[in-house]
């Protein structure tokens, strides 16, 4: 089965810094999907951002990056120039090529400091 | 419609009551997902729907929990005989066949069993 791990389960940035967020995780699996998503107090699920394993380029969206290692099955977001509306809570997920399920980590609560 | 909508948003009940949780998927969204988020947890799946059928019904926690889809649309999520353990966030996503790697979330019921 696989697994998803975020080992940081709070972090605080000042402002228009940068920070970057941790995720790990377990497949044998060769094809896969990872995400980003955000969840802020509304509880909406919003997707940040998202990579397909069998491209070697970082996805990047904005002021958000990932820095993909396959073979260390590491997959961090970095958030630059943070903003206040960055506070929210991060969840690292997973999904295999042609599942239908996503497996989500613990997340990280990230606050932005003024 | 615009977005993912689920209903109640807030649902707060006594212990040993049924409880229906809907969800009103992107109009032409074939996929329904339901999962479960507990206090400090990531999500966790609970089913998939395709049509209105459910091919994978695993991540149901106990036999109390049922989910039926009817029309392709709505979706309905019955837990029954409520425990407190069941207390948690319920969030539905839907997406195109075939695109679980795209699923768009909807805010969330948090239900309370006292």
């Amino acid at each position: 089965a696989q697994t998803v791990t975020q080992s940081q389960p709070e972090m605080s940035v000042q402002e228009a810094e940068t920070v970057t967020l941790s995720c790990t995780y377990d497949t044998s699996e060769n094809n896969y999907y990872l995400f980003w998503y955000k969840q802020p107090p509304s509880r909406q699920m919003i997707l940040v951002i998202r990579q397909e394993a069998y491209k070697q380029q970082n996805a990047t969206e904005n002021r958000f990056s990932v820095n993909f290692q396959k073979a260390a099955k590491s997959f961090s977001l970095k958030i630059s120039d943070s903003q206040l509306g960055d506070t929210a809570m991060y969840f690292c997920a997973y999904s295999g090529a042609g599942s239908y399920q996503l497996t989500f980590g613990k997340g990280t609560k990230l606050s932005v400091i003024p | 419609g615009a977005g993912v909508s689920q209903s109640p948003s807030n649902k707060v009940t006594e212990k040993g009551k049924d409880v229906e949780l809907r969800c009103d998927p992107i109009s032409g969204h074939t996929a329904l997902y339901w999962y479960r988020q507990s206090l400090g947890q990531g999500l966790e799946f609970l089913i998939y729907f395709q049509g209105n059928s459910a091919p994978d019904k695993s991540g149901l926690p106990s036999d109390r929990f049922s989910a039926e889809r009817t029309g392709g649309s709505v979706s309905t999520l019955t837990i029954q005989r409520t425990q407190q353990e069941d207390s948690a966030v319920y969030l539905c996503a839907s997406s195109l066949a075939g695109r679980a790697n795209e699923q768009f979330f909807g805010p969330g019921t948090r239900l309370t069993v006292l």
